[in-house]
């Protein structure tokens, strides 16, 4: 069993709509949890990170952590076509450990 | 800056052939790491190096050699290529092996190689 669960998709909205893309893992020792977005053929780029449970809030994007349910999610708000990519969580047990990656949600806003 | 940079960006080999893979960057990033990406298995850490001279082993290392003569240079060397190392190789790069969890790490373009 995976460590880290993503739905691959691919998920398909139209523009303006709510995103939430989610992940789940089994290891209660993850502490620190990041998106990242990949576009076609490039690499993935962080997009945002969280410690422990709670929101973060950037610009369009949210993302939210729920330790108790490992479960964590990215909410994107008013949804453009710019932001059709692949995104991935990862994750990791403490600060110096090595990253653990979902396999990746491909999203696409039609215009 | 350029960032990271990897060459080349495709590449075809068969069966039993060796080769390179370049990573270059120039963020004076003291990590560096080597994943692969295949489709249903997401990223899995290859190799990597926290500094010059000091390299380990990540998620899956066999078939794959590394060396870190300096700084900015991380090669990954397929020694024997086969089928199973068909994939889009990533070359990533952080100020540390993540001694603040928000060091970000900055990913190469990909090389992507078939091996037939």
């Amino acid at each position: 069993q995976k460590e880290v669960e993503q739905d691959p998709g691919p998920l398909s909205v139209p523009e303006g709509a709510i995103v939430s893309l989610n992940c789940t893992y089994s290891n209660s020792a993850f502490q620190y949890f990041m998106w990242y977005r990949q576009y076609s053929r490039k690499g993935p780029e962080l997009l945002m990170y969280t410690y422990s449970s709670g929101n973060k809030e950037d610009g369009r994007f949210t993302a939210q952590v729920d330790k108790s349910s490992k479960y964590i999610s990215l909410f994107i708000r008013d949804s453009q076509p710019s932001d059709s990519a692949t995104y991935l969580c990862a994750m990791r047990k403490t600060s110096g450990s090595r990253l653990t990656f979902g396999e990746g949600t491909q999203l696409t806003v039609n215009p | 800056n350029a960032g990271v940079t990897q060459t080349p960006k495709f590449q075809v080999l068969k069966t039993g052939q060796s080769m390179t893979l370049q990573c270059a960057q120039d963020m004076n990033h003291e990590y560096m790491s080597w994943y692969r990406q295949d489709p249903g298995m997401g990223l899995r850490l290859i190799h990597y190096s926290v500094g010059a001279g000091i390299t380990d082993q990540g998620e899956v290392p066999n078939g794959y050699n590394v060396s870190r003569s300096t700084t900015e240079d991380f090669p990954l060397r397929l020694l024997s290529a086969a089928p199973s190392q068909t994939s889009v190789y990533f070359c990533a790069s952080s100020y540390s092996e993540a001694r603040s969890y928000n060091s970000p790490l900055h990913f190469g373009n990909g090389t992507r190689l078939t091996v037939t």
